[in-house]
């Protein structure tokens, strides 16, 4: 089955610094990206996804690559601000009905 | 509009308690799912459910029986509650028949074993 890994379980930056998480997935089948906020009490949040066509999207401070020969994916957060402490958890699916996979999360701290 | 509800929020109960956990969406979404969240953040897909039906089904204890009245709805019944129970559960919701659609959470039920 498929296995996320993701790097590194915790972040510290000062605000207004980027922020980047990375991860790796072992399905090559695998087409499907999302990218969740999981703030405190909450659920998990999608702020972003890829899909395997596209190597690149972004969404205000926001952004996600995707690197399908090496299998990895990484989120990039520019002029973090406070509000986006939270953990940040990656996945990969291959699509349709089949399972979402997560990776182990990583709680991002944005220093005031 | 709460789109993914789920109760309790907070489930404190005895070891070897039956309890269940109701979770209901108004988004009309198709697919459901039950996560376990535990101590360290982990989430693992429990359950799956597309149109009252069961897609997936983890390798979890079957003291756990996922039960769906109609696609809205995706109820967890535990039987024999257990220590090692103890976490966060998630209910979430998509709509399954399109390829890659983004699943939407609930805030969690923390069930904690006394």
């Amino acid at each position: 089955g498929e296995n996320v890994e993701q790097h590194p379980s915790t972040l510290s930056v000062q605000e207004g610094d980027s922020a980047v998480i990375k991860c790796t997935y072992s399905d090559s089948a695998s087409n499907y990206f999302p990218w969740y906020k999981q703030e405190l009490g909450k659920g998990p949040q999608l702020i972003i996804d890829i899909r395997s066509n596209v190597g690149e999207k972004k969404d205000q401070r926001i952004a996600v690559t995707l690197n399908k020969t090496a299998k990895h994916f990484s989120l990039h957060i520019t002029e973090t601000q406070p509000e986006d402490s939270a953990v940040y958890f990656c996945a990969a699916s291959r699509g349709g009905y089949q399972k979402v996979t997560f990776g182990t999360g990583t709680k991002l701290q944005v220093i005031p | 509009d709460t789109a993914v509800s789920q109760t309790p929020k907070y489930l404190v109960t005895q070891m070897g308690n039956d309890k269940s956990i109701k979770c209901e969406q108004n988004l009309g979404h198709d697919t459901m799912y039950w996560y376990k969240q535990d101590s360290k953040k982990f989430l693992k897909i429990m359950f799956s459910y597309n149109n009252k039906e069961l897609i997936i089904n983890e390798t979890v204890p079957n003291r756990f029986s996922p039960k769906s009245p109609d696609k809205a709805h995706l109820n967890l019944h535990i039987n024999s509650l257990e220590l090692g129970d103890s976490a966060v559960y998630f209910c979430a919701s998509s709509q399954g028949q399109g390829p890659n659609q983004p699943q939407h959470f609930g805030d969690g039920t923390r069930l904690s074993i006394l």
